[in-house]
C-alpha cells in the first residue's frame, strides 16, 4: 500500500494565524481526502483534493476555511485559516487508488493557544 | 444525521476472550465496509472489509459479518489480544473506491 507522510506531525498556533499542512505520497493515486477528528469525536470528511481543479467540499466545509491545493497525483496540501480554538483538532488525508481501501497519513495534532 | 453508528463507545475484554464491536447504518445506498484501527498518535489503519454480497469475510482472528436486512455489521476479534487495545472505526461507502462515513468509533481494552 501507499506510504503517506504528513507533516507537521503536530503544531501550536496563535489564534488568528493559518497553518498548512502537506501530504505526500510515495505513489500516484487516483483520490486523496482530508479528515477532521475533533477531540472525543469520529472521521468527518471535509473534502476531496481534485487534481488540477478545485477541491470538493463537504457540507458545513468552505474553501475560504480550508484552501486544499493538489497540483500533482501524489501530493496535496490543506491550509487551515484564520485560527480559532474550535479549530483544535486531528487532520488527517488518506488516499485511494483504484478499489484498494482507503489509506491514512499519520494526521497532524494542532492546538490553538 | 448519523448514518453510521456504533452505539458502544467502549468494551473490556479479558485476554484470550472474543472481542464483538457492533456498527449499525442507515443509509440503504451503503454497499462497502470496511473496519479501522487507530492508535494515539497514527492515523487509522485498515483492518478488513466486506462487499454487501457477502455475508462474512474472515481474515485471521478478524471476521467481519453484514446482516444487510437489518443494517448492521459485526466485528469479532477471537482470540483477543492487549496489542489489539485501540479505538476501532465502522465505515461504510456506496462502493470500493468511493469517500468513506465513519461511525464515532469504539474503544477496546484487552487486558491480560
Amino acid at each position: 500500500s501507499a506510504v503517506i507522510s504528513q507533516k507537521p506531525s503536530r503544531d501550536i498556533c496563535q489564534r488568528g494565524t493559518s497553518l498548512t499542512i502537506q501530504c505526500q505520497v510515495d505513489s500516484q493515486v487516483t483520490m486523496m481526502f482530508w479528515y477532521r477528528q475533533q477531540p472525543g469525536q469520529s472521521l468527518t470528511l471535509i473534502a476531496t483534493a481534485n487534481q488540477g481543479s478545485e477541491a470538493t467540499y463537504e457540507s458545513g466545509f468552505v474553501i475560504d476555511k480550508f484552501p486544499i491545493s493538489r497540483p500533482n497525483l501524489t501530493f496535496s496540501t490543506l491550509t487551515v485559516s484564520n485560527l480559532s480554538p474550535e479549530d483544535s483538532s486531528i487532520y488527517l488525508c488518506s488516499v485511494l487508488h483504484g478499489n484498494q481501501p482507503q489509506h491514512f497519513g499519520d494526521g497532524t495534532r494542532l492546538s490553538i493557544l | 444525521d448519523q448514518q453510521v453508528k456504533q452505539n458502544s463507545p467502549s468494551l473490556s475484554v479479558q485476554e484470550g476472550r472474543i472481542s464483538i464491536l457492533n456498527c449499525d447504518y442507515t443509509n440503504s445506498m451503503f454497499d462497502y465496509f470496511l473496519w479501522y484501527k487507530k492508535y494515539p498518535a497514527e492515523g487509522p489503519t485498515f483492518l478488513i472489509s466486506i462487499s454487501s454480497i457477502k455475508d462474512k469475510n474472515e481474515d485471521g482472528r478478524f471476521t467481519v459479518f453484514l446482516n444487510k436486512s437489518a443494517k448492521h455489521l459485526s466485528l469479532h476479534i477471537v482470540p483477543s489480544q492487549p496489542g489489539d487495545s485501540a479505538v476501532y472505526f465502522c465505515a461504510a461507502s456506496p462502493n470500493a473506491g468511493n469517500m468513506l462515513t465513519f461511525g464515532g468509533g469504539t474503544r477496546l481494552m484487552v487486558k491480560p
